[in-house]
Parts: C-alpha cells; structure tokens; sequence
C-alpha cells in the first residue's frame, strides 16, 4: 500500500462545476498537508498550504483535512477552463510524500 | 521575491554520460529537495539537503548524488546515464514546511 493514494483520474467537468479531488494517506505522522497545481511542463505550483484539521479557504479553493480519518481534500468552485491542470497532495513530516496527481480537464 | 531557478531547462545526453543539474532555492531557504518526476513513477524524493547536509535519502542508485553549498544553491549529479534517466527532475526550497518548486530541468537521456 501507498503511503499516499490519489486516484489520477482523468476528471472531465464542464465549465462552473465544483471539482473535488481527495487524497487518503496511511502515515498518521504526517503534520502538513499541501496541495500543488502542475501545468504541463511546469513545475508545480503551491496552491494550498495546511497544519491541522479543518478547512482552509482561498478565494475559490477550499483545502479541508480529517486527520482521523487521514483524508484531505480540495475543492474548486465555479471551475474555469485555465483550472486544466494536474493537481497533486502532498503531506510531510520529514519527508514530503506525493500522490500520483489527478489530471483535471474543465470544459468550456 | 525570487522564485526558485533551476537550470538548465533542457538537455538531451547520451547513454554513459554524465549530468549536472543546478538549483538556486528562495533566498532564506536553507533546505533544498529533489524530485525525480515521470509519466508512470509521478514525483518521487531524491535527497534533501540542509544547510550544506544530505538530511534524506530516497531510493534511488548511487549514481545519483548531490551537494549544497555555504549560499544554499543545490547541484544534482548523475553518472552514467540510462535511458530510464530521461525525466523531469525538481528541485524545491522550503521553509516551515512549505515547499516551493522551481520549473525543473527536463532531461532527455538518448
């Protein structure tokens, strides 16, 4: 079993929809949680960044985190079409661990 | 602030030669990370390095190494070349748990 499992879809939705992407982890040590945005052929992007359980907002993205059940996930409303991309958790404690990325097509 | 740079962006190299990557992290970062990154293994952790120390290791092959220097720019190594070297290799800098990446340097091993 992966330490961190993402299913990597693909995920089709069209324009304005809520998108949720979910991550579940094994390692209860892991203290932050992290999820990046990647374009093709770019590095990837920090887009949200958090410590405990509970939500996090910013502006249409929202990072939630339940430790008990070592599950984190994000949400994007109103999905826009330059919201395409590969979207990646990451947790860390001493190392950082990554899921394998869900890519992520918005419809116009 | 700058971000992270990573240079070179490309290369393409052949079979048994050897490359060097460099990474100059956010100013004020002292811990700079490396990632291999592929279509079908996703990101996976080469090393950390913290003020000029190998703090982590990940599983890959000795001909993989690094170094960090007193300014906290990183170099990544790899000797003899294989084809199944060919990736997008990452390098980030991070503070307080936060990690930033650079664009990476995609490397073409032929």
């Amino acid at each position: 079993q992966k330490e961190v499992e993402q299913d990597p879809g693909p995920l089709s939705v069209p324009e304005g929809a809520i998108v949720s992407l979910n991550c579940t982890y094994s390692n209860s040590a892991f203290q932050y949680f992290m999820w990046y945005r990647q374009y093709s052929r770019k590095g990837p992007e920090l887009l949200m960044y958090t410590y405990s359980s509970g939500n996090k907002e910013d502006g249409r993205f929202t990072a939630q985190v339940d430790k008990s059940s070592k599950y984190i996930s994000l949400f994007i409303r109103d999905s826009q079409p330059s919201d395409s991309a590969t979207y990646l958790c990451a947790m860390n404690n001493n190392d950082m661990r990554f899921g394998a990325g869900t890519r992520l097509t918005v419809k116009p | 602030k700058a971000g992270v740079t990573q240079t070179p962006r490309y290369l393409i190299k052949t079979r048994g030669q050897q490359v060097t990557l460099s990474c100059s992290p956010i100013s004020g970062h002292r811990s700079v990370s490396w990632y291999q990154q592929t279509p079908g293994q996703g990101l996976q952790f080469l090393f950390e390095y913290f003020s000029e120390t190998q703090r982590n290791k990940g599983n890959f092959p000795g001909r993989f190494s690094g170094r960090q220097f007193s300014n906290s720019r990183s170099e990544m190594n790899v000797s003899t070349l294989e084809l199944g070297d060919s990736a997008l290799y990452l390098c980030a800098s991070s503070s307080d748990g936060e990690a930033f990446f650079g664009q990476g340097t995609r490397l073409t091993v032929v």
